[in-house]
């Protein structure tokens, strides 16, 4: 199975400013997964971060305010804009299954909050 | 479309009882299945996980699950509670290209001494 690094860990950032969350695996994927979950609530999907072209984003998230970017086939950003104390959630990466299975593992999380 | 129901959003135990923890799924084709751990303040991992095959799957710390199409379920089980087991499971699915996994609203698990 992949192995995923996720960082930063946790951040306490104000509203209005932007953060920047980075995921990194240790073998190449075709596809990258962002999920958000807010306190006390089950994993939503955010957005399919493919390679070479635009994210797929899930009904409810739009690109202003969560763009992702996909450099290569290790790596992925998702940044959450113009924060609100809404924001407040941890924030994963994971790789998924497909034609090859990758493991459908996790990063560890980015526990964002927003003050 | 995909889903995944959890009957329970709280359930108690005593140590050593048997854990039974229900996922009920809807999918028009045959799904992938997953059962995923939470521990507090800890990310995610994966339980175990039905692709093809056995419909009886053995996953860590002791747990199995069963999956049968005809009840569209994937219950999770464990014969003796351990105090350490407390924490919130999700039951996920995944369809075809079977990339992406939805998840359940969670199970949060409590075992009482």
């Amino acid at each position: 199975s992949a192995v995923i690094s996720q960082k930063p860990s946790r951040d306490i950032c104000q509203r209005g400013t932007s953060l920047t969350i980075q995921c990194q695996v240790d073998s190449q994927v075709t596809m990258m997964f962002w999920y958000r979950q807010q306190p006390g609530q089950s994993l939503t999907l955010i957005a399919t971060a493919n390679q070479g072209s635009e994210a797929t984003y899930e009904s409810g998230f739009v690109i202003d305010k969560f763009p992702i970017s996909r450099p290569n086939l290790t790596f992925s950003t998702l940044t959450v804009s113009n924060m609100s104390p809404e924001d407040s959630s941890i924030y994963l990466c994971s790789v998924g299954g497909g034609a090859v299975s990758y493991g459908y593992t996790f990063g560890s999380g980015t526990r964002l909050t927003v003050v | 479309a995909q889903s995944v129901t959890q009957l329970g959003s709280h359930v108690s135990v005593s140590e050593g009882a048997l854990v039974l923890l229900r996922c009920n799924y809807s999918s028009s084709v045959p799904p992938y299945l997953f059962w995923y751990v939470q521990y507090p303040n800890q990310g995610l991992q994966l339980l175990l996980k039905y692709t093809t095959g056995a419909t009886l799957v053995k996953g860590i710390n002791g747990f199995e699950a069963e999956f049968k199409k005809s009840e569209t379920s994937f219950h999770l089980t464990k014969p003796s509670a351990h105090m350490s087991d407390a924490a919130e499971y999700f039951c996920a699915v995944s369809d075809p290209p079977y990339d992406k996994v939805i998840f359940g609203p969670g199970t949060s698990l409590s075992v009482i001494p």
